[in-house]
């Protein structure tokens, strides 16, 4: 199936570890996206990449590192987890960067827990 | 800086009604204006989007519309079903188009 995909879907994990996640399009996207989902399921972009190339960074701390190995390829690390980090974490892809890139397309979200 | 407000918050309705749901952006010079469905422990799906230079969007019983002087896009629903219970979120691109900012969202729950 073409999509956007997501692992792991459910991350449960003590304050303080370092925890990984990944996503991958298919779509054949220039572009992917990172955005946080609060508790109170307000969207907020965190970054955004093109061609591997970061374009935006929300004023993120520096605990989260993105890295984009290839353009199909965005995956989120976070080091030293705190418990505000506890959201939805959702990748999106769209065709290009800019407003006419297309609409964005979203994977299913990995809901992380820090305990 | 760009803010998106969606009202109401949550909406019940019994099935079969038309409903529409609002939008509304304080910054007018918008490129496109985009509307999402989200079920709950689920991503996003995307339902319409509609240009700057479009006043309206239809896609099946959905209906977008879009007045940019007056920053307000509303999503019209007809004969709602319980499967259309979800919380629709409209966005607008930002940042020079490379990210989107989101509304508040309407959590709709459409009654049997």
């Amino acid at each position: 199936d073409t999509a956007v995909s997501q692992t792991p879907k459910y991350l449960v994990t003590q304050m303080g570890n370092d925890k990984s996640i990944k996503c991958e399009q298919n779509l054949g996207h220039d572009t992917m996206y990172w955005y946080k989902q609060d508790s109170k399921k307000f969207l907020k972009i965190m970054f955004s990449y093109n061609n591997k190339e970061l374009i935006i960074n929300e004023t993120v701390p520096n605990r989260f590192s993105p890295k984009s190995p290839d353009k199909a390829h965005l995956n989120l690390h976070i080091n030293s987890l705190e418990l505000g980090d506890s959201a939805v974490y959702f990748c999106a892809s769209s065709q290009a960067s800019g407003a006419g890139g297309g609409p964005q397309h979203f994977g299913d979200g990995t809901r992380l827990s820090i305990l | 800086k760009q803010e998106v407000t969606q009202i109401p918050a949550a909406l019940s309705v019994p099935e079969g009604e038309n409903l529409v749901l609002n939008c509304s952006f304080t910054d007018s010079a918008i490129y496109n204006l985009q509307w999402f469905r989200q079920d709950p422990g689920k991503g996003l799906t995307s339902l319409l989007l509609i240009q700057s230079s479009q006043r309206e969007q239809t896609s099946g019983r959905l209906n977008a519309s879009l007045d940019k002087s007056s920053g307000r896009s509303t999503l019209y629903i007809a004969a709602s079903q319980p499967g259309d219970s979800a919380t629709y979120l409209c966005a607008v691109p930002t940042g020079g188009g490379n990210k989107l900012t989101f509304g508040t969202g309407t959590q709709l729950k459409v009654e049997l």
